[in-house]
């Protein structure tokens, strides 16, 4: 039991729809971020929240959003889905050691 | 934000020590060194974190030294279980804005 719960586990979307992955957090964890781990490749960092303000943002566009909502919990919405956008998205939420992680979801794009 | 450096991958038989060191030659003075594992279709999972020196848990070990620009994780009379990719982060824990590297795909043998 890791504390930090994805849903869902597996998504298949269609080029261009969008998309909502929801993570729930340990309570108390004021930080989430957010990470795209495509195959046979190390997590990539796409954002992360504190207190539900978006407070640092790697290489990736707009149309990948968040918000995190007071309950710890938090979104990511992407837009105008790309066959590259296919990956295990990745929810972290922040203790004192660092990250917990949920087990992600798996998102493809066809 | 520290770029790390690790094997790509190792090969090691049950019951040997395992160790994987990774470089970090940028790191930055409130930088913590941590380290997390990863399965298949699995989050990470936190392994280990230092800053300096040599640090000990019921699962393995993390060895600094001075100069910090590398760090060295190891992984007592490994199983079979133990075949994983192992991550090596460099960040600031109190931002939790880490960068994966590609990690190290260690493989154990019977």
């Amino acid at each position: 039991e890791t504390g930090v719960t994805q849903s869902p586990t597996h998504l298949i979307k269609t080029r261009g729809q969008q998309v909502t992955l929801r993570c729930s957090s340990q309570s108390g964890h004021n930080t989430v971020s957010w990470y795209q781990q495509a195959l046979g490749q190390g997590p990539q960092f796409i954002f992360q929240y504190y207190r539900e303000e978006e407070n640092g943002r790697g290489n990736f566009p707009p149309r990948f959003s968040g918000l995190q909502f007071p309950n710890y919990s938090s979104e990511l919405n992407v837009n105008a889905l790309e066959l590259d956008d296919s990956a295990l998205y990745l929810c972290a939420s922040g203790g004192y050691y660092g990250y917990t992680f949920g087990s992600g979801t798996r998102l493809t794009v066809v | 934000l520290a770029k790390t450096t690790q094997p790509i991958s190792m090969d090691s038989y049950e019951g040997q020590e395992v160790n994987i060191t990774c470089s970090h030659n940028n790191i930055a003075t409130n930088d913590y060194i941590t380290w997390y594992q990863q399965f298949p279709s699995q989050g990470p999972r936190f392994i280990i974190q230092g800053y300096k020196t040599k640090v000990t848990n019921e699962v393995a070990s993390l060895f600094i030294p001075a100069d910090r620009k590398s760090s060295t994780l190891s992984l007592p009379r490994v199983s079979l279980s133990d075949t994983a990719v192992y991550y090596c982060l460099v960040g600031d824990v109190r931002t939790y804005k880490y960068i994966f590297g590609t990690g190290t795909r260690l493989k154990v043998l019977a």
